[in-house]
Protein backbone atom coordinates (compact mmCIF):
# COMPACT_ATOMS: atom_id res chain seq x y z
CA UNK A 1 0.00 0.00 0.00
CA UNK A 2 1.60 3.50 -0.63
CA UNK A 3 1.14 5.60 2.03
CA UNK A 4 1.22 9.65 1.60
CA UNK A 5 1.97 11.78 4.08
CA UNK A 6 0.82 15.98 3.96
CA UNK A 7 2.79 18.39 5.56
CA UNK A 8 2.47 20.57 7.69
CA UNK A 9 -0.70 19.71 9.18
CA UNK A 10 -1.98 22.80 9.67
CA UNK A 11 -1.01 26.34 7.52
CA UNK A 12 -2.03 29.78 8.97
CA UNK A 13 -2.17 32.14 6.28
CA UNK A 14 -4.02 35.00 5.47
CA UNK A 15 -5.88 35.94 2.16
CA UNK A 16 -3.66 37.33 -0.32
CA UNK A 17 -0.53 35.11 0.86
CA UNK A 18 0.52 31.85 -1.23
CA UNK A 19 0.05 28.52 0.27
CA UNK A 20 2.48 25.67 -0.55
CA UNK A 21 1.48 22.14 0.67
CA UNK A 22 3.34 18.87 0.22
CA UNK A 23 2.24 15.09 -0.16
CA UNK A 24 5.13 12.89 0.43
CA UNK A 25 4.36 9.17 -0.81
CA UNK A 26 6.15 5.37 0.90
CA UNK A 27 7.20 4.38 -2.64
CA UNK A 28 7.33 6.26 -6.24
CA UNK A 29 4.88 6.01 -8.56
CA UNK A 30 3.55 7.57 -11.81
CA UNK A 31 2.63 10.97 -11.63
CA UNK A 32 -0.46 11.02 -13.59
CA UNK A 33 -1.81 9.34 -10.95
CA UNK A 34 -1.76 12.05 -8.19
CA UNK A 35 -4.79 14.71 -7.12
CA UNK A 36 -5.67 16.86 -5.06
CA UNK A 37 -9.01 17.26 -3.20
CA UNK A 38 -10.72 20.28 -1.17
CA UNK A 39 -13.07 19.84 1.68
CA UNK A 40 -14.98 22.18 3.45
CA UNK A 41 -16.84 21.69 6.91
CA UNK A 42 -19.93 19.39 6.40
CA UNK A 43 -19.04 19.10 2.52
CA UNK A 44 -18.41 16.62 0.70
CA UNK A 45 -14.63 16.78 -1.19
CA UNK A 46 -14.23 18.41 -5.01
CA UNK A 47 -11.59 17.52 -7.26
CA UNK A 48 -9.08 20.40 -7.52
CA UNK A 49 -6.54 18.61 -10.14
CA UNK A 50 -5.61 15.34 -11.34
CA UNK A 51 -2.39 13.94 -12.77
CA UNK A 52 -0.57 16.18 -10.81
CA UNK A 53 -0.93 19.22 -12.78
CA UNK A 54 -4.17 19.10 -14.43
CA UNK A 55 -6.92 21.39 -12.76
CA UNK A 56 -10.25 20.18 -12.94
CA UNK A 57 -13.03 21.64 -14.36
CA UNK A 58 -14.17 25.53 -13.29
CA UNK A 59 -11.21 25.50 -10.59
CA UNK A 60 -9.13 29.15 -10.74
CA UNK A 61 -5.95 29.15 -12.14
CA UNK A 62 -4.49 30.50 -8.89
CA UNK A 63 -4.10 26.86 -8.09
CA UNK A 64 -1.03 24.99 -9.46
CA UNK A 65 0.02 21.42 -8.93
CA UNK A 66 3.89 19.85 -9.45
CA UNK A 67 5.71 16.74 -8.75
CA UNK A 68 7.14 13.65 -9.84
CA UNK A 69 8.15 10.36 -8.19
CA UNK A 70 7.12 10.84 -4.12
CA UNK A 71 7.36 14.47 -4.10
CA UNK A 72 4.10 16.55 -5.08
CA UNK A 73 2.85 19.93 -4.26
CA UNK A 74 -0.20 21.74 -4.41
CA UNK A 75 0.02 25.76 -4.70
CA UNK A 76 -2.06 28.71 -3.75
CA UNK A 77 -0.72 31.74 -5.68
CA UNK A 78 -3.01 33.86 -3.39
CA UNK A 79 -5.62 32.83 -1.06
CA UNK A 80 -9.05 33.74 -1.27
CA UNK A 81 -11.39 33.86 1.84
CA UNK A 82 -12.98 30.83 -0.05
CA UNK A 83 -9.85 28.84 -0.29
CA UNK A 84 -9.92 28.33 3.39
CA UNK A 85 -10.07 24.44 3.77
CA UNK A 86 -9.15 21.37 4.35
CA UNK A 87 -6.79 19.44 1.58
CA UNK A 88 -6.32 16.20 0.52
CA UNK A 89 -3.98 14.32 -1.82
CA UNK A 90 -5.07 11.08 -3.98
CA UNK A 91 -3.02 8.21 -5.54
CA UNK A 92 -5.02 6.18 -7.92
CA UNK A 93 -3.83 3.66 -10.31
CA UNK A 94 -0.51 2.80 -9.83
CA UNK A 95 -1.64 -0.21 -6.82
CA UNK A 96 -4.35 -1.04 -5.24
CA UNK A 97 -5.89 0.28 -2.80
CA UNK A 98 -5.82 4.01 -3.63
CA UNK A 99 -5.19 6.17 -0.68
CA UNK A 100 -5.11 9.41 0.43
CA UNK A 101 -3.10 11.45 2.60
CA UNK A 102 -4.45 12.83 5.78
CA UNK A 103 -4.76 15.89 5.07
CA UNK A 104 -3.99 20.08 5.59
CA UNK A 105 -5.52 22.27 6.71
CA UNK A 106 -5.34 25.89 5.34
CA UNK A 107 -7.13 28.44 8.08
CA UNK A 108 -7.19 31.81 8.67
CA UNK A 109 -4.02 33.44 10.69
CA UNK B 1 -25.72 18.38 -14.51
CA UNK B 2 -23.83 15.63 -13.13
CA UNK B 3 -25.56 15.11 -9.36
CA UNK B 4 -25.27 11.97 -6.90
CA UNK B 5 -27.79 11.68 -4.58
CA UNK B 6 -26.90 9.22 -1.42
CA UNK B 7 -29.66 7.82 0.92
CA UNK B 8 -30.00 8.79 4.37
CA UNK B 9 -28.17 8.76 7.61
CA UNK B 10 -28.01 5.47 9.61
CA UNK B 11 -28.29 4.13 12.85
CA UNK B 12 -27.43 0.11 13.55
CA UNK B 13 -26.48 -1.82 15.88
CA UNK B 14 -22.92 -3.94 16.39
CA UNK B 15 -23.31 -7.03 13.92
CA UNK B 16 -25.62 -5.21 11.69
CA UNK B 17 -25.51 -4.62 7.97
CA UNK B 18 -26.35 -1.47 6.51
CA UNK B 19 -27.11 -0.55 2.54
CA UNK B 20 -26.04 2.63 0.98
CA UNK B 21 -27.67 4.12 -2.13
CA UNK B 22 -25.86 6.80 -4.71
CA UNK B 23 -28.50 7.74 -7.64
CA UNK B 24 -26.51 8.98 -10.21
CA UNK B 25 -28.37 11.70 -12.66
CA UNK B 26 -27.18 14.00 -15.80
CA UNK B 27 -24.50 11.29 -17.41
CA UNK B 28 -25.27 7.56 -18.25
CA UNK B 29 -23.99 5.64 -15.39
CA UNK B 30 -23.27 2.62 -17.48
CA UNK B 31 -20.12 5.32 -18.95
CA UNK B 32 -18.46 5.31 -16.16
CA UNK B 33 -17.56 3.82 -12.66
CA UNK B 34 -18.49 4.37 -9.05
CA UNK B 35 -16.26 4.75 -6.14
CA UNK B 36 -17.15 3.84 -2.09
CA UNK B 37 -15.12 6.33 -0.12
CA UNK B 38 -15.26 6.80 3.69
CA UNK B 39 -14.60 9.08 6.26
CA UNK B 40 -14.29 8.33 10.06
CA UNK B 41 -14.55 11.11 12.16
CA UNK B 42 -11.27 13.20 12.43
CA UNK B 43 -9.50 10.45 9.95
CA UNK B 44 -8.19 10.80 6.37
CA UNK B 45 -10.37 9.65 3.62
CA UNK B 46 -10.59 5.46 2.94
CA UNK B 47 -10.93 3.55 -0.32
CA UNK B 48 -13.43 0.88 -0.08
CA UNK B 49 -14.08 -0.31 -3.51
CA UNK B 50 -15.59 0.25 -7.43
CA UNK B 51 -17.50 -1.11 -9.46
CA UNK B 52 -17.51 -0.39 -13.23
CA UNK B 53 -21.48 0.50 -13.62
CA UNK B 54 -21.22 -0.65 -17.35
CA UNK B 55 -20.59 -4.22 -16.45
CA UNK B 56 -20.80 -4.68 -13.06
CA UNK B 57 -17.15 -5.61 -12.58
CA UNK B 58 -16.09 -4.97 -8.93
CA UNK B 59 -12.81 -4.52 -6.60
CA UNK B 60 -12.83 -3.95 -3.31
CA UNK B 61 -10.20 -3.13 -0.39
CA UNK B 62 -8.67 -6.37 1.15
CA UNK B 63 -9.65 -4.47 4.16
CA UNK B 64 -13.30 -4.67 3.60
CA UNK B 65 -12.83 -7.76 1.57
CA UNK B 66 -15.64 -10.35 2.91
CA UNK B 67 -17.46 -7.34 4.35
CA UNK B 68 -18.49 -4.96 1.32
CA UNK B 69 -20.79 -5.57 -1.21
CA UNK B 70 -21.19 -2.90 -4.52
CA UNK B 71 -23.90 -3.65 -6.87
CA UNK B 72 -25.81 -1.54 -8.99
CA UNK B 73 -29.26 -1.14 -10.88
CA UNK B 74 -29.19 0.16 -14.21
CA UNK B 75 -32.74 0.91 -15.10
CA UNK B 76 -32.53 2.83 -11.80
CA UNK B 77 -29.44 4.45 -12.76
CA UNK B 78 -28.21 3.77 -8.67
CA UNK B 79 -25.28 2.31 -7.27
CA UNK B 80 -25.28 0.47 -3.51
CA UNK B 81 -22.71 -0.60 -1.01
CA UNK B 82 -23.99 -3.16 1.79
CA UNK B 83 -21.47 -3.42 4.56
CA UNK B 84 -22.12 -6.26 6.81
CA UNK B 85 -21.11 -7.28 10.67
CA UNK B 86 -20.68 -3.75 11.70
CA UNK B 87 -18.85 -2.75 14.56
CA UNK B 88 -18.28 0.67 16.10
CA UNK B 89 -15.33 1.47 14.09
CA UNK B 90 -17.67 1.66 11.16
CA UNK B 91 -18.63 4.93 12.44
CA UNK B 92 -18.11 7.38 9.35
CA UNK B 93 -19.14 9.36 6.83
CA UNK B 94 -19.88 7.40 3.20
CA UNK B 95 -19.41 8.71 0.06
CA UNK B 96 -19.88 7.42 -3.03
CA UNK B 97 -18.13 8.79 -6.05
CA UNK B 98 -17.91 8.83 -9.91
CA UNK B 99 -14.68 8.19 -11.65
CA UNK B 100 -12.54 4.69 -12.52
CA UNK B 101 -8.97 6.83 -11.93
CA UNK B 102 -10.08 10.25 -9.97
CA UNK B 103 -13.05 11.12 -8.42
CA UNK B 104 -14.44 13.88 -10.17
CA UNK B 105 -18.19 13.97 -8.62
CA UNK B 106 -18.70 13.55 -5.22
CA UNK B 107 -22.21 12.19 -2.90
CA UNK B 108 -22.92 14.21 -0.35
CA UNK B 109 -22.57 11.80 1.86
CA UNK B 110 -24.40 9.39 4.16
CA UNK B 111 -23.85 9.39 7.84
CA UNK B 112 -23.75 5.94 9.19
CA UNK B 113 -23.37 5.61 13.17
CA UNK B 114 -22.84 1.86 15.17
CA UNK B 115 -23.78 1.79 18.61
CA UNK B 116 -25.64 -0.13 20.70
Amino acid sequence: ETVLTQSPGTLSLSPGERATLSCRASQSFTSSYLAWYQQKPGQAPRLLMYGTSIRATGIPDRFSGSGSGTDFTLTISRLEPEDFAVYYCHQYGSSLPVTFGQGTKVEIK
Amino acid sequence: QVQLVQSGAEVKKPGASVKVSCKASGYSITSNAIQWVRQAPGQRLEWMGWINAGNGNTKYSQKFQGRVTITRDTSASTVYMELSRLRSEDTAVYYCARGILYFDFWGQGTLVTVYS
